[in-house]
């Protein structure tokens, strides 16, 4: 089991350019998630995803931010354009099924993104 | 926002000794989940107790929970320095989906 896998491991742009993180969910997982990590805000929950839909995206700072999942095996946050208080660690995680009590989610590495 | 908040923020312990900390929350829950993570890595999971549930172990890890405090606590006996790593505790709430809501986490050092 290769685990949740999240490309790039770092991003350094400018201000003002596309930044497009993506994520591979463990096989078998129905529920994906993402984080952003800082120190002044900790762990922050953007968006989640139950089979492949969104469910709650009121964590999406601004519409500067979008996500997709168009299929079980994919997803992507995006954020246009990019401003340098977006500079934090974006956390992707999966678990079997949100819809399920007591479920535990796994995380990938994280991306850590810099904007300049 | 933050549903659980841990307390220390900061923890400092020799080998050997055991370690506690402490999440509060504010609303009422389905599970409270403790998670690792060590520098530049992300989340690693370590335990879940269910909200009917007291007490829970696994190895060297002691959880409790006390509902009508809105409390819990992880003891790490026989600390290692491989220990030492930020320790976050995450509740999930009630509602069709079980999303989990991340505390600020105690960071632990554990010193040869």
């Amino acid at each position: 089991d290769a685990g949740v896998i999240q490309s790039p491991r770092h991003e350094v742009t400018e201000m003002g350019q596309e930044v497009t993180l993506r994520c591979k969910p463990i096989s078998g997982h129905n529920s994906l998630f993402w984080y952003r990590q800082t120190m002044m805000r900790g762990l922050e929950l953007l968006i989640y995803f139950n089979n492949n839909v969104p469910i709650d995206d009121s964590g999406m700072p601004e519409d500067r931010f979008s996500a997709k999942m168009p299929n079980a095996s994919f997803s992507t946050l995006k954020i246009q354009p990019s401003e340098p208080r977006d500079s934090a660690v974006y956390f992707c995680a999966s678990s079997l099924n949100i819809g399920t009590s007591n479920e535990k989610l796994f995380f990938g590495s994280g991306t850590q993104l810099s904007v300049l | 926002s933050q549903q659980g908040e841990e307390d220390p923020q900061a923890l400092s312990i020799q080998e050997g000794e055991n370690a506690t900390m402490n999440c509060s929350y504010k609303t009422s829950i389905n599970n409270l989940q403790w998670y690792r993570q060590n520098s530049g890595r992300g989340l690693v999971h370590l335990i879940l107790i269910r909200s009917n549930e007291r007490e829970k172990h696994s190895g060297r890890l002691r959880v409790t929970l006390d509902t009508s405090k809105k409390s819990s606590s992880l003891l790490i006996t026989a600390s290692r320095a491989a220990d030492t790593a930020s320790y976050f505790c995450a509740t999930a709430g009630g509602g069709g989906y079980n999303k989990l809501i991340f505390g600020a986490g105690t960071r632990l050092a554990v010193h040869p």
